[in-house]
């Protein structure tokens, strides 16, 4: 499976900022995907970020919030913006295998708001 | 609203046990089948996938799928101390929907 990084490993901000997630792959994937994981919860997919076109928002989640780039076929950022405390979770980012439907995550990056 | 339902835990299990992990989903469409352990502060794991009804075999790992039930399940054999973590049942179609996962503890 794919090497996947993520940068920063955590990060605490003040609200009304913004924070860009970085995630980097070791090879060259079609599909990436950005998840959150709330305190105690489980994973909620945000975004499908493919390359050459616009990420596709899940329901209850905005471009305007969560701004995604995708410039080529290794690297992704996430933008959360005008943070508020709610917005403090884990965001993963995950690839999609080339041969199935596997996915594999990222280390996850640790967001706190205060 | 597509749903994966697991069972509720936390489950204790004492070590060399069986542990069983079962999972429900509500699409019948979904054609693929995952489970991932996640130990706490740390990512998700990909441990089995199954793709087509009946047993699947890896280690002490065992998924089953019956997509007439909609039901898949998760077998750890000979359970271990460090199996304690929690699982995550997730189903796909055009996305993974994850269920809200199973905490395992092996006691020693």
């Amino acid at each position: 499976s794919a090497v996947i990084s993520q940068k920063p490993s955590r990060d605490i901000c003040q609200r009304g900022t913004s924070l860009t997630i970085q995630c980097q792959v070791d090879s060259q994937v079609t599909m990436m995907f950005w998840y959150r994981q709330q305190p105690g919860q489980s994973l909620t997919l945000i975004a499908t970020a493919n390359q050459g076109s616009e990420a596709t928002y899940e329901s209850g989640f905005v471009i305007d919030k969560f701004p995604i780039s995708r410039p080529n076929l290794t690297f992704s950022t996430l933008t959360v913006s005008n943070m508020s405390p709610e917005d403090s979770s884990i965001y993963l980012c995950s690839v999609k295998s080339p041969t199935g439907d596997e996915q594999y995550f990222g280390p996850g990056t640790r967001l706190t708001v205060t | 609203q597509k749903e994966v339902e697991q069972n509720s835990g936390p489950l204790s299990v004492p070590e060399g046990a069986i542990a069983s992990l079962n999972c429900t989903y509500s699409d019948r469409g979904s054609q693929s089948f995952f489970w991932y352990r996640q130990y706490s502060g740390k990512s998700p794991e990909l441990i089995m996938s199954i793709y087509s009804n009946g047993d699947k075999e890896d280690g002490r790992f065992t998924a089953q799928l019956n997509k007439a039930s909609q039901y898949v399940s998760l077998l750890i054999r000979d359970s271990q101390p460090s199996d304690s973590a929690t699982y995550l049942c997730a189903v796909n179609d055009y996305k993974l929907s994850f269920g809200a996962g199973t905490t395992v503890t092996v006691r020693a």
